[in-house]
């Protein structure tokens, strides 16, 4: 079956570091990959996205990475602040299906 | 901002009873969506709308119905309510032509006894 998101389940960064999180994913034909961020006790909120005829993408802060070859993603964000602690985790869109990892809990140390 | 409102953020249920689950989207957005989280899982479809009336089958639709009669309002019902239906349940929205671009609601928490 497919599979989408083998994270690494925690990463603790320094503030101020930057941060790494990735995501391995397993059906070559996927047409995007997204990025979300769930914080405690709310629901999951849209980071960024990328096609997958894209390698790189930045947004505020964050840059997503899609290497098709291995077949992972990245996303990198810069200047890591404590209110970015919370579990990210990875998707991937083909047509009318989503595929969600089960994410990395990213805390941030002052 | 794009707000995704859901009925009640924690539900206990009797196994046996119908449970309708609401939410409201206000920014006439065309698509919308029900997901389940469980530990350990990622995030898994249940049902989606992208117009009113029409809806999709997700991975796991079994044991869940839904209603669109609005575009604002998608309604998630458990028909005879189960303990393995215990669980996180989110709502989403989307514009229609960003599929993946998906905002979501707060939860509901929902405990089957």
């Amino acid at each position: 079956g497919e599979s989408v998101g083998l994270h690494l389940p925690t990463l603790s960064v320094q503030e101020g570091d930057n941060s790494i999180i990735n995501c391995a994913y397993s059906n070559s034909a996927s047409d995007y990959f997204i990025w979300y961020k769930q914080e405690s006790g709310k629901g999951p909120q849209f980071i960024i996205d990328i096609r997958s005829n894209m390698d790189k993408r930045q947004g505020q802060r964050v840059t997503v990475l899609l290497n098709k070859t291995v077949k992972h993603l990245s996303l990198q964000i810069a200047a890591t602040q404590p209110g970015d602690s919370a579990v990210y985790f990875c998707a991937e869109n083909t047509g009318n299906q989503f595929y969600f990892g089960t994410g990395t809990s990213l805390t941030v140390i002052p | 901002d794009v707000k995704v409102t859901q009925s009640s953020r924690y539900l206990v249920k009797r196994t046996g009873e119908k449970v309708f689950l609401e939410c409201v989207q206000d920014m006439d957005h065309e698509n919308m969506f029900w997901y389940r989280q469980d530990p350990g899982l990622g995030l898994r479809l249940i049902y989606f709308s992208y117009d009113v009336k029409m809806k999709e089958k997700g991975d796991i639709p079994e044991g869940y119905s839904v209603s669109r009669e609005k575009k604002e309002r998608f309604s998630l019902i458990l028909e005879s309510a189960s303990t393995n239906q215990t669980s996180m349940y989110l709502c989403a929205s989307s514009l229609g032509r960003s599929l993946y671009e998906q905002y979501f609601g707060p939860g509901t928490r929902l405990t089957v006894t």
